[in-house]
């Protein structure tokens, strides 16, 4: 069975970093891309950040200041945030893409961990 | 980048209804959109695939239809377990942008 679960969440200070863990069971993370999906509580979804391949992408509102990686005999999945703001401030899932390509849907989810920036 | 403009943004409707959600990308995507249902507190979760393909386990009751930059998602006869929030997504390479969301209350 597919499980990924998020961990990590909480009250940062704008300014400071946080990490955010991934740990994925019943894939391997070498085969599959994944996916940093956030959500504002009570807005839509928006797409963070992705790795497939060792290859990374960032949506622009992030692009310099998040950083994603793996570790595969962790089975584990990261998002390094820095000088966060407070409108990085949301509900983070991560997901898996259904297949090696890139023109792939997102077909498991984590349950999500909430970050909170404020003073 | 590619936008993906959803609409309507709410939608009151009753058990029984067929209802019909849209979603407009700003660029030709083929078929490279998925439809998800998220109920609150809860993670999205993927109904349709490359525009019209039921994934596992789904309701016959929904469908998907559209190629290029119009899509649709229909739901045939609603259910009450039906009444969340639904997002198209295009997944044609990153940025993979989300609808805005459709709001599916009961009426």
């Amino acid at each position: 069975e597919v499980q990924l679960v998020e961990s990590g969440g909480g009250l940062v200070q704008p300014g400071r970093s946080l990490r955010l863990s991934c740990a994925v069971s019943g894939f391997t993370l070498a085969d599959f891309p994944v996916h940093w999906v956030r959500q504002v509580p009570g807005k839509g979804l928006e797409w963070v950040s992705s790795i497939s391949w060792n290859t990374a992408a960032y949506a622009d509102s992030v692009k310099g200041r998040f950083t994603i990686s793996i570790d595969n005999a962790k089975n584990s999945l990261y998002l390094e945030m820095n000088s966060l703001t407070t409108e990085d401030t949301a509900l983070y899932f991560c997901a898996r893409g259904h297949d090696s390509a890139v023109t792939a849907y997102f077909d498991h989810w984590g349950q999500g961990a909430l970050v909170t920036v404020s003073s | 980048d590619i936008q993906m403009t959803q609409s309507p943004p709410s939608l009151s409707a009753s058990v029984g209804d067929r209802v019909t959600i849209t979603c407009r990308s700003s660029l030709y995507i083929n078929k490279w959109v998925a439809w998800y249902q998220q109920k609150p507190g809860k993670a999205p979760k993927v109904l349709i695939s490359k525009a019209s393909t039921l994934e596992s386990g789904v309701p016959s009751r929904f469908s998907g239809s559209g190629a290029g930059t119009e899509f649709t998602l229909t739901i045939s006869s609603l259910q009450p377990d039906d009444f969340a929030t639904y997002y198209c997504q295009h997944y044609n390479g990153s940025p993979y942008t989300f609808g805005q969301g459709t709001k599916l209350e009961i009426k």
